[in-house]
C-alpha cells in the first residue's frame, strides 16, 4: 500500500482562491516532500520539510507537518490557472534506504 | 540544457518484444532512479543506482534490467513485454543516496504494449 495518501483526490477552484491539499502517511518519517506534475511532464520538486520542522514557506506555497497526526498539508495561496497540475507528497524514511514513497496525488484545477 | 532527459518519449510495441529506454542527467548527481507511474497516477520505485552500483531493486520482474554505464546514465531494458507493462516510466536523479535530496525527474516515457 502507498505510504502517503493525498486528500482530496481532485480539487477544482477559481483563480485567486486558496487551495489546500492534505497528505497522510502511516509510519514514522525523516522528511516529507511535495512535488507538482503538469500533464505529460515529469514531477517537479516544490518543498522538503524535515520531521523536526512544523511549517515551511516558499513563495505562495505553505507546507505544514504534524508528525503526531502523521499528516501534512500544502496550501497554495492566490491560485493561478498555471497552478493546474497534480500534486504529490512523498515520504522518506531512514530505514528504507534512499527510497521516497509517493502517494497517488491530488489533481488541482484552477479555473480562470 | 535539459537536466534529466529520457528517450523515447513514446514507445508503442507488441507483446513479446524487447525494448530499451535511455536516461541521461547532466546535473552531476550520484544517484539515479527508475519509477513507474500507472494509469491511476501512482508512482512506484523500481530501481536505484549510486555511482553505477545498484542499491535498490524493488519487486520488479526479472524481465526488467537496468544498466548504468556511468553515473550520468541509467538505461532500462525490458524483455518479453507484457500488456501490464504499459505505463509511464520516469527516470530521476538526486545529489546523493539520502532520501533528504530532492529528486529531479525526466519527462517520462509512455510505454504502450499492444
Amino acid at each position: 500500500s502507498q505510504q502517503g495518501e493525498e486528500d482530496p483526490q481532485a480539487l477544482s477552484i477559481q483563480e485567486g482562491e486558496n487551495a489546500t491539499m492534505n497528505c497522510s502517511y502511516k509510519t514514522s518519517i525523516n522528511n516529507l516532500q511535495w512535488y507538482r506534475q503538469n500533464s505529460g511532464r515529469g514531477l517537479v520538486h516544490l518543498i522538503l520539510i524535515r520531521s523536526n520542522e512544523r511549517e515551511k514557506h516558499s513563495g505562495r506555497l505553505r507546507v505544514t507537518l504534524d508528525t503526531s497526526k502523521k499528516s501534512s498539508s500544502l496550501l497554495i495561496t492566490a491560485s493561478r490557472a498555471a497552478d493546474t497540475a497534480s500534486y504529490f507528497c512523498a515520504t522518506g524514511r531512514n530505514n528504507a534506504g534512499n527510497m521516497l514513497t509517493f502517494g497517488g496525488g491530488t489533481r488541482l484545477m484552477v479555473k480562470p | 540544457d535539459t537536466a534529466v532527459s529520457q528517450t523515447p518519449k513514446y514507445l508503442v510495441t507488441q507483446m513479446g518484444n524487447d525494448k530499451s529506454i535511455k536516461c541521461e542527467q547532466n546535473l552531476g548527481h550520484d544517484t539515479m532512479y527508475w519509477y513507474k507511474q500507472d494509469s491511476k497516477k501512482f508512482l512506484k520505485i523500481m530501481f536505484s543506482y549510486n555511482n553505477k552500483e545498484l542499491i535498490i531493486n524493488e519487486t520488479v520482474p526479472n524481465r526488467f534490467s537496468p544498466k548504468s554505464p556511468d553515473k550520468a546514465h541509467l538505461n532500462l531494458h525490458i524483455n518479453s513485454l507484457e500488456l501490464g507493462d504499459s505505463a509511464v516510466y520516469f527516470c530521476a536523479s538526486s545529489q546523493d543516496t539520502g532520501y533528504n535530496s530532492p529528486l529531479h525527474f525526466g519527462n517520462g516515457t509512455r510505454l504502450t504494449v499492444t
